[in-house]
């Protein structure tokens, strides 16, 4: 158990719809990324956030957001859904920009029908 | 980006030391080797990370060489539970945005 939760667990979504998923880290953990994981493959780096602002991006494009709050739990909207889009979202949080262990939660997964 | 190669699959007797290796011929002077594992349908867990020099801890020994071209994780006595998919991965830092780039990593099975 690593202290970070994500919600739902699950979701089913069709094309062109728009979804929020969310993200609570441990006390303290002000850094939040949020990874995608298609079916086989390795998580692929979305974003950060740091202090309730993105501070790096990966190969996403720009129908990917996000969200940082006060409390720094954190949102990852995602507009115009597409197939591709289907996959297990991840976040990590740690607690500190310069801290070297990320805490990932145990993931979304989102079907785009 | 340093990108990292890694055997598809390996097989480990329960009981034995599991070595993974893990190729990352392009990394840069300031750029970490960092292994993770996922368990099946679980968020991915930090096993133990380095820079240079050789690291251990309670749950792995991490060997780099020394041209730091190549690096094998190692978990000294396997068990059932250690069967998951390990991935090498070289952090990328840009800003202060620390970027895991996870490759397709290694699926090891313990067998009894």
């Amino acid at each position: 158990e690593t202290g970070v939760t994500q919600s739902p667990t699950h979701l089913i979504k069709t094309r062109g719809q728009q979804v929020t998923l969310r993200c609570s880290s441990q006390s303290g953990h002000n850094t939040v990324s949020w990874y995608q994981q298609a079916l086989g493959q390795g998580p692929q780096f979305i974003f950060q956030y740091y202090r309730e602002e993105e501070n790096g991006r990966g190969n996403f494009p720009p129908r990917f957001s996000g969200l940082q709050f006060p409390n720094y739990s954190s949102e990852l909207n995602v507009n115009a859904l597409e197939l591709d889009d289907s996959a297990l979202y991840l976040c990590a949080t740690r607690p500190g920009v310069d801290s070297n262990e990320q805490f990932f939660g145990p993931g979304t997964r989102l079907t785009v029908l | 980006d340093a990108k990292t190669t890694q055997p598809p699959s390996m097989d480990c007797a329960e009981g034995r030391a599991a070595n993974l290796p893990c190729n990352h011929s392009t990394i840069s002077g300031n750029e970490y080797v960092y292994w993770y594992r996922q368990i099946h349908s679980q968020g991915p867990q930090y096993i133990i990370h380095g820079l240079k020099n050789n690291e251990t801890n309670e749950m792995a020994s991490l060997i780099i060489t020394e041209d730091r071209k190549s690096s094998t994780l190692i978990l000294p006595h396997a068990t059932l539970r250690d069967t998951a998919v390990y991935y090498c991965i070289v952090r990328v830092d840009s800003g202060s945005a620390r970027q895991l780039t996870f490759g397709s990593g290694t699926q090891l099975t313990v067998l009894p």
